[in-house]
């Protein structure tokens, strides 16, 4: 089955960069999208199709994709980015969507 | 901008059925792919399947297919999932979630409906 693998915690200080992952082989030919959730609520769209941003979403959040890993990053960390994130792909194979196992982001 | 508003939380016994809704407001259901996903507390995010109601397309996913339905009513711009013989481990959030057409990303989200299955 199709895996998306991402660590499960990444702890920040405030004001550093936090880099998320997602692997999976040759995950680089898919478009990779990011959702932020924070407890109670559900997901945001943070960036969509690799590395686009919703025009409501701070320019702190970028994306990048190449060979077998997809990176969420966010800058100048705030204290409000403290979230589970999660991964998602388009599985054109199977016709389904696909999510990441999620991380934990805490602002130190 | 997109509104979706789900039905309220529900209580089932195992063996049951339960429907959720999502109405959608500020635009139709026909421009977009409608995703429902599932949460088990403490978890990740499953994607149970779509409905594409411009086409009249259902995909589900493997691990619900034989239990659940979703569907679209566009007279009333309304997308549902019904899930059947309920147990335990469908204890969960589950969320309705939107799709341009020109993306496999998941726009719009619905506020989340909670589920419980308890004998």
């Amino acid at each position: 089955s199709y895996v998306l693998t991402q660590p499960p915690s990444v702890s920040v200080a405030p004001e550093k960069t936090a880099r998320i992952t997602c692997e999976r082989n040759n995950i680089g030919s898919k478009s990779v999208h990011w959702y932020q959730q924070k407890p109670g609520q559900a997901p945001v769209l943070v960036v969509s199709d690799n590395s686009d941003r919703p025009s409501q979403i701070p320019e702190r959040f970028s994306g990048s994709n190449s060979g077998n890993t997809a990176t969420l990053t966010i800058s100048r960390v705030e204290a409000g980015d403290e979230a589970d994130y999660f991964c998602q792909v388009w599985d054109s194979d199977t016709d389904h969507y696909v999510f990441g196992t999620g991380t934990k982001v805490t602002v130190l | 901008q997109v509104q979706l508003v789900q039905s309220g939380a529900e209580v089932r016994k195992p063996g049951s059925s339960v429907k959720v809704s999502c109405k959608a407001s500020g635009g139709t259901i026909t421009s977009y792919t409608i995703s429902w996903l599932r949460q088990a507390p403490g978890q990740g995010l499953e994607w149970m399947g779509r409905v594409i109601p411009i086409f009249g397309i259902v995909d589900y996913a493997q691990n619900f297919q034989d239990r659940v339905t979703i569907g679209a009513d566009k007279s009333t711009n309304t997308a549902y999932v019904e899930l059947s013989s309920l147990r335990s481990e469908d204890t969960g959030i589950y969320y309705c979630a939107f799709s341009r057409q020109s993306s496999s990303s998941l726009s719009y989200w619905g506020q989340g409906t909670l589920v419980t299955v308890s004998s």
